[in-house]
Protein backbone atom coordinates (compact mmCIF):
# COMPACT_ATOMS: atom_id res chain seq x y z
CA UNK A 1 0.00 0.00 0.00
CA UNK A 2 2.06 3.31 -1.23
CA UNK A 3 2.38 5.71 1.85
CA UNK A 4 1.56 9.62 1.44
CA UNK A 5 3.49 11.24 -1.17
CA UNK A 6 4.12 15.08 -1.10
CA UNK A 7 5.87 16.79 -4.00
CA UNK A 8 8.02 18.23 -4.90
CA UNK A 9 10.23 17.30 -1.85
CA UNK A 10 12.93 20.77 -1.64
CA UNK A 11 12.39 24.34 -2.99
CA UNK A 12 13.59 27.28 -2.89
CA UNK A 13 11.54 30.62 -3.70
CA UNK A 14 12.27 34.30 -3.43
CA UNK A 15 10.29 36.66 -1.34
CA UNK A 16 7.08 37.59 -2.87
CA UNK A 17 6.78 34.37 -5.38
CA UNK A 18 3.63 32.02 -4.82
CA UNK A 19 4.53 28.41 -4.06
CA UNK A 20 2.45 25.01 -4.61
CA UNK A 21 2.65 22.13 -3.07
CA UNK A 22 1.25 18.49 -3.62
CA UNK A 23 0.03 16.00 -1.53
CA UNK A 24 -1.48 12.78 -2.34
CA UNK A 25 -2.82 10.39 -0.08
CA UNK A 26 -3.17 6.32 0.67
CA UNK A 27 -5.60 5.49 -1.77
CA UNK A 28 -9.13 4.94 0.07
CA UNK A 29 -8.34 8.08 2.22
CA UNK A 30 -10.72 10.90 2.03
CA UNK A 31 -8.94 13.46 4.57
CA UNK A 32 -6.04 15.75 4.07
CA UNK A 33 -4.70 17.61 6.75
CA UNK A 34 -1.69 20.19 6.26
CA UNK A 35 0.64 21.11 9.00
CA UNK A 36 3.61 23.45 9.20
CA UNK A 37 6.71 22.68 11.27
CA UNK A 38 9.31 25.15 12.03
CA UNK A 39 11.90 25.22 14.57
CA UNK A 40 10.47 28.46 16.43
CA UNK A 41 6.62 27.34 16.08
CA UNK A 42 6.69 23.86 15.93
CA UNK A 43 4.16 21.70 14.33
CA UNK A 44 0.84 24.12 13.65
CA UNK A 45 -2.34 22.78 11.69
CA UNK A 46 -2.76 24.88 8.22
CA UNK A 47 -6.25 23.18 7.54
CA UNK A 48 -7.50 19.84 6.58
CA UNK A 49 -10.22 18.53 4.03
CA UNK A 50 -12.59 15.90 3.50
CA UNK A 51 -14.53 14.95 0.66
CA UNK A 52 -13.30 18.19 -1.53
CA UNK A 53 -14.56 20.65 1.57
CA UNK A 54 -12.46 22.58 4.06
CA UNK A 55 -13.37 21.09 7.53
CA UNK A 56 -11.12 22.60 9.59
CA UNK A 57 -8.52 25.83 9.21
CA UNK A 58 -5.89 27.01 11.28
CA UNK A 59 -5.03 30.64 12.43
CA UNK A 60 -2.94 31.14 9.47
CA UNK A 61 -3.37 34.12 7.37
CA UNK A 62 -5.17 34.03 3.90
CA UNK A 63 -2.10 33.78 2.06
CA UNK A 64 -2.53 30.23 2.75
CA UNK A 65 -4.65 28.11 0.94
CA UNK A 66 -5.61 25.10 -0.27
CA UNK A 67 -7.67 22.43 -2.26
CA UNK A 68 -8.88 19.12 -2.54
CA UNK A 69 -9.91 17.35 -5.58
CA UNK A 70 -12.23 14.23 -6.67
CA UNK A 71 -9.54 12.32 -6.05
CA UNK A 72 -8.79 12.70 -3.09
CA UNK A 73 -5.38 15.03 -3.62
CA UNK A 74 -4.52 17.61 -2.15
CA UNK A 75 -2.88 20.44 -2.94
CA UNK A 76 -1.85 23.44 -0.89
CA UNK A 77 -0.77 27.24 -1.68
CA UNK A 78 1.16 29.80 -0.33
CA UNK A 79 1.31 33.47 -1.99
CA UNK A 80 3.31 36.53 -1.51
CA UNK A 81 5.95 34.18 0.42
CA UNK A 82 7.75 35.72 3.39
CA UNK A 83 11.06 34.62 4.78
CA UNK A 84 9.22 33.20 7.72
CA UNK A 85 7.06 30.78 5.26
CA UNK A 86 10.11 28.50 5.07
CA UNK A 87 9.20 25.54 6.69
CA UNK A 88 8.70 21.79 6.65
CA UNK A 89 4.94 21.53 5.09
CA UNK A 90 3.42 18.29 6.27
CA UNK A 91 0.70 16.73 4.86
CA UNK A 92 -1.10 13.82 6.62
CA UNK A 93 -4.28 11.53 5.33
CA UNK A 94 -6.76 9.61 7.26
CA UNK A 95 -9.97 7.91 6.47
CA UNK A 96 -11.52 11.00 8.19
CA UNK A 97 -14.43 8.97 9.86
CA UNK A 98 -15.02 10.04 13.59
CA UNK A 99 -14.13 9.03 16.24
CA UNK A 100 -12.98 5.81 15.30
CA UNK A 101 -9.68 7.21 12.91
CA UNK A 102 -9.85 10.51 15.10
CA UNK A 103 -5.86 11.56 14.78
CA UNK A 104 -5.15 8.42 13.48
CA UNK A 105 -2.59 10.00 10.46
CA UNK A 106 -0.30 8.79 7.96
CA UNK A 107 2.44 11.52 7.45
CA UNK A 108 4.17 12.09 4.42
CA UNK A 109 7.47 13.28 4.72
CA UNK A 110 7.09 16.78 3.55
CA UNK A 111 8.01 19.89 1.38
CA UNK A 112 10.70 21.67 2.38
CA UNK A 113 9.97 25.07 1.37
CA UNK A 114 13.31 27.73 1.45
CA UNK A 115 12.22 31.40 0.60
CA UNK A 116 15.44 33.91 0.32
CA UNK B 1 -8.15 26.20 25.67
CA UNK B 2 -5.83 23.38 24.88
CA UNK B 3 -2.13 22.58 25.48
CA UNK B 4 0.51 19.98 25.61
CA UNK B 5 3.81 20.82 26.87
CA UNK B 6 6.88 18.47 26.63
CA UNK B 7 9.09 20.17 29.16
CA UNK B 8 12.22 18.04 27.94
CA UNK B 9 13.64 19.79 25.11
CA UNK B 10 16.45 16.90 24.57
CA UNK B 11 17.21 13.68 26.28
CA UNK B 12 20.88 11.66 25.22
CA UNK B 13 21.08 8.39 27.10
CA UNK B 14 23.33 5.12 26.00
CA UNK B 15 21.63 2.62 24.35
CA UNK B 16 19.95 -0.04 26.46
CA UNK B 17 18.83 2.29 29.24
CA UNK B 18 15.59 3.06 29.64
CA UNK B 19 14.07 6.06 28.96
CA UNK B 20 11.14 7.99 29.89
CA UNK B 21 9.08 11.08 27.86
CA UNK B 22 7.16 13.38 29.44
CA UNK B 23 3.65 14.46 28.28
CA UNK B 24 1.41 17.24 30.14
CA UNK B 25 -2.14 18.13 28.23
CA UNK B 26 -4.50 20.88 29.30
CA UNK B 27 -8.18 20.50 27.92
CA UNK B 28 -11.67 21.26 29.53
CA UNK B 29 -13.42 18.34 27.51
CA UNK B 30 -14.55 15.48 29.05
CA UNK B 31 -13.98 13.53 25.71
CA UNK B 32 -10.44 13.94 24.31
CA UNK B 33 -7.49 11.80 22.83
CA UNK B 34 -3.79 11.83 23.27
CA UNK B 35 -1.17 10.64 20.89
CA UNK B 36 2.65 9.81 20.54
CA UNK B 37 4.31 10.17 16.99
CA UNK B 38 7.93 9.74 16.44
CA UNK B 39 9.61 11.69 13.74
CA UNK B 40 12.95 10.27 12.47
CA UNK B 41 15.26 12.45 10.62
CA UNK B 42 13.87 11.59 7.14
CA UNK B 43 11.15 14.15 8.16
CA UNK B 44 7.84 12.15 8.41
CA UNK B 45 5.40 11.65 11.64
CA UNK B 46 5.01 8.15 12.36
CA UNK B 47 1.69 7.17 14.37
CA UNK B 48 3.04 5.12 17.97
CA UNK B 49 -0.44 5.34 19.82
CA UNK B 50 -3.49 6.78 20.72
CA UNK B 51 -5.29 6.63 23.76
CA UNK B 52 -8.85 7.82 24.53
CA UNK B 53 -9.53 9.86 27.94
CA UNK B 54 -11.82 7.07 28.92
CA UNK B 55 -9.19 4.53 29.36
CA UNK B 56 -6.37 4.75 31.73
CA UNK B 57 -5.16 1.30 31.13
CA UNK B 58 -1.10 1.78 30.32
CA UNK B 59 -0.30 0.03 27.14
CA UNK B 60 2.49 -2.28 26.55
CA UNK B 61 3.69 -2.68 22.95
CA UNK B 62 7.26 -4.43 22.71
CA UNK B 63 9.51 -1.98 24.27
CA UNK B 64 7.63 1.02 24.52
CA UNK B 65 5.13 1.80 27.21
CA UNK B 66 2.53 4.59 28.03
CA UNK B 67 1.24 5.69 31.02
CA UNK B 68 -2.09 7.88 31.15
CA UNK B 69 -2.84 9.60 34.19
CA UNK B 70 -5.80 11.59 33.88
CA UNK B 71 -5.25 13.00 37.68
CA UNK B 72 -1.71 14.57 36.66
CA UNK B 73 -2.95 15.09 32.99
CA UNK B 74 -0.15 13.26 32.10
CA UNK B 75 1.28 10.64 29.29
CA UNK B 76 4.32 9.63 29.46
CA UNK B 77 6.15 7.48 27.38
CA UNK B 78 8.80 4.98 28.37
CA UNK B 79 11.35 2.95 26.10
CA UNK B 80 12.76 -0.23 27.43
CA UNK B 81 16.21 -1.03 26.75
CA UNK B 82 17.17 1.81 23.87
CA UNK B 83 18.43 1.30 20.67
CA UNK B 84 20.24 3.39 18.27
CA UNK B 85 17.28 3.35 15.89
CA UNK B 86 14.91 4.86 18.58
CA UNK B 87 16.72 8.37 18.24
CA UNK B 88 13.71 10.38 17.04
CA UNK B 89 11.95 13.26 18.26
CA UNK B 90 9.00 12.47 19.56
CA UNK B 91 5.96 14.51 20.06
CA UNK B 92 2.68 14.10 22.02
CA UNK B 93 -0.42 15.23 20.70
CA UNK B 94 -4.15 16.08 21.71
CA UNK B 95 -7.26 16.32 20.05
CA UNK B 96 -10.81 16.61 21.27
CA UNK B 97 -13.71 14.34 20.22
CA UNK B 98 -15.14 15.56 16.81
CA UNK B 99 -12.16 17.62 16.04
CA UNK B 100 -9.81 17.17 13.23
CA UNK B 101 -6.79 19.63 14.43
CA UNK B 102 -4.25 17.83 16.31
CA UNK B 103 -2.59 19.90 18.94
CA UNK B 104 0.84 19.16 19.72
CA UNK B 105 3.60 19.58 21.87
CA UNK B 106 7.13 21.19 21.15
CA UNK B 107 8.53 17.61 20.88
CA UNK B 108 11.59 15.90 22.47
CA UNK B 109 14.97 15.28 20.73
CA UNK B 110 15.98 11.58 21.69
CA UNK B 111 19.52 10.66 21.41
CA UNK B 112 20.51 7.05 21.46
CA UNK B 113 24.44 7.01 21.89
CA UNK B 114 26.01 3.32 20.91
Amino acid sequence: KAGVTQTPRYLIKTRGQQVTLSCSPISGHRSVSWYQQTPGQGLQFLFEYFSETQRNKGNFPGRFSGRQFSNSRSEMNVSTLELGDSALYLCASSTGTAPANTGELFFGEGSRLTVL
Amino acid sequence: AQKVTQAQTEISVVEKEDVTLDCVYETRDTTYYLFWYKQPPSGELVFLIRRNSFDEQNEISGRYSWNFQKSTSSFNFTITASQVVDSAVYFCALIRSGNYQLIWGAGTKLIIKP
